[in-house]
């Protein structure tokens, strides 16, 4: 149980176009989604928490305008990367936690690689 | 402020055992994760310790000292597929995840 699917795994786009991720928790009601952003040799960098129903909260230094986050049911949050440039290149994970206490673990998903043109 | 540290590489033989440590100072603690990642794929959970001490789970093991800040995960019977980064997080007291930048794990033959 407890699986977090996302799609696309991969996908190259032009620079200035917009990319919309999805994540979706198949087997349990998510009401905490992550989304995480993770550059070669780096660890993961929290970008935003969602919860279902509510709008996001973004990390500081991420513009929230550029990266929209919707967590529109407990079973699926999307990350769109509007006006992509190179810079957002990069791997692209959520995660998803059911339950309000933070001990619960995060199940991740697969991941999404993002590369702009 | 808050911060996660462990080693940036480690190498070990195949067969023989590792242990990985971390070190963390964040505001508050409601518990320590460690996940393993493998190259361009996401994290894994492997064990979570909120109390003091040793918790084992088949050929990995995590201990953990509140007093001082300081976990480890013991990977013993190394085998190659055990060649990943090991990550460490710890819960703060907002019940958000600080990361460390994870230990890349180099296994021999």
């Amino acid at each position: 149980g407890a699986v977090v699917s996302q799609h696309p795994s991969r996908v190259i786009c032009k620079s200035g176009t917009s990319v919309k991720i999805e994540c979706r928790s198949l087997d349990f009601q998510a009401t905490t989604m992550f989304w995480y952003r993770q550059f070669p040799k780096q660890s993961l960098m929290l970008m935003a928490t969602s919860n279902e129903g509510s709008k996001a909260t973004y990390e500081q230094g991420v513009e929230k305008d550029k990266f929209l986050i919707n967590h529109a049911s407990l079973t699926l949050s999307t990350l769109t990367v509007t006006s992509a440039h190179p810079e957002d290149s990069s791997f692209y994970i959520c995660s998803a936690r059911y339950g309000d206490r933070g001990d619960n673990e995060q199940f991740f998903g697969p991941g999404t690689r993002l590369t702009v043109l | 402020g808050q911060n996660i540290d462990q080693p940036t590489e480690m190498t070990a033989t195949e067969g023989a055992i590792v242990q990985i440590n971390c070190t963390y100072q964040t505001s508050g603690f409601n518990g320590l994760f460690w996940y393993q990642q493998h190259a361009g794929e996401a994290p894994t959970f492997l064990s979570y310790n909120v109390l003091d001490g040793l918790e084992e789970k088949g050929r990995f093991s995590s201990f953990l000292s509140r007093s001082k800040g300081y976990s480890y995960l013991l990977l013993k019977e190394l085998q190659m597929k055990d060649s990943a980064s090991y990550l460490c997080a710890v819960s703060d007291s907002n019940y958000q995840l600080i990361w460390g930048a994870g230990t890349k794990l180099i296994i021999k033959p």
